[in-house]
């Protein structure tokens, strides 16, 4: 079945502890996003990657990092975590991006709530 | 910036349309999306349109695109207790190299027996 794989779904921590959301997808698609979902803020994107070793910032990347080794994982990192992180994250993909010229579907995973205390 | 506004919550009875509406402030983005959030599950699409169209139906779904006024809209027709969820509207892209989709702040529809 084609789709996208986060882990954990549910992780309570505290504040400082390193921790990394894994997301994996079996498509072959090039494009990858990170999503946060807030009340009243909807979606906002944290980093995408274009393909592998090529991410770039979306709307709100402080305090996260990502990486993109292979072209099926792209993780999320969050080095020292803080309670305004607590959210619940998305992992997206696609075949080739977002899309000027033509649509991009976007596949989602079916999220990873966080909580930091 | 680019914004993207929608109401927060809708409640329709069983049997009746839908209508949830989203309004942007940037115009040159070429497709527009509506995606469907049902309870603890990531979102999926429903349906996109061109920006040059007017208006797209697939089966129960219309999607009606005003350029001049900035304003999407999705109805429902003959709305089921399925169609529960929250309904987020996405504007694509702006120029070539911008790989930006903008959400929407989501409408979290109610379906009343």
């Amino acid at each position: 079945e084609a789709q996208v794989t986060q882990n954990p779904r549910y992780l309570i921590t505290v504040t400082g502890k390193k921790l990394t959301v894994t997301c994996s997808q079996n498509m072959n698609h090039e494009y990858m996003s990170w999503y946060r979902q807030d009340p009243g803020l909807g979606l906002r994107q944290i980093y995408y990657s274009m393909n592998v070793e090529v991410t770039d910032k979306g709307d709100v990347p402080e305090g996260y990092k990502v990486s993109r080794k292979e072209k099926r994982n792209f993780p999320l990192i969050l080095e020292s975590p803080s309670p305004n992180q607590t959210s619940l994250y998305f992992c997206a993909s696609s075949l080739s991006g977002t899309g000027f010229a033509g649509a991009n579907v976007l596949t989602f995973g079916a999220g990873s709530r966080l909580t930091v205390l | 910036g680019e914004d993207v506004e929608q109401s927060l919550f809708l409640s329709v009875r069983e049997g009746d349309s839908s209508v949830i509406n989203c309004t942007y402030t940037d115009s040159s983005s070429t497709y527009l999306y509506w995606y469907k959030q049902e309870p603890g599950a990531g979102l999926q699409l429903l349906t996109y349109i061109f920006s040059n169209m007017d208006m797209k139906q697939d089966q129960r779904l219309t999607v009606l695109l005003n350029k001049k006024d900035k304003h999407l809209s999705l109805r429902i027709a003959d709305t089921q207790t399925g169609d529960s969820a929250i309904y987020f509207c996405a504007k694509g892209p702006t120029n070539f190299g911008n790989e930006k989709l903008t959400f929407g702040t989501g409408t979290r529809l109610t379906i009343i027996p």
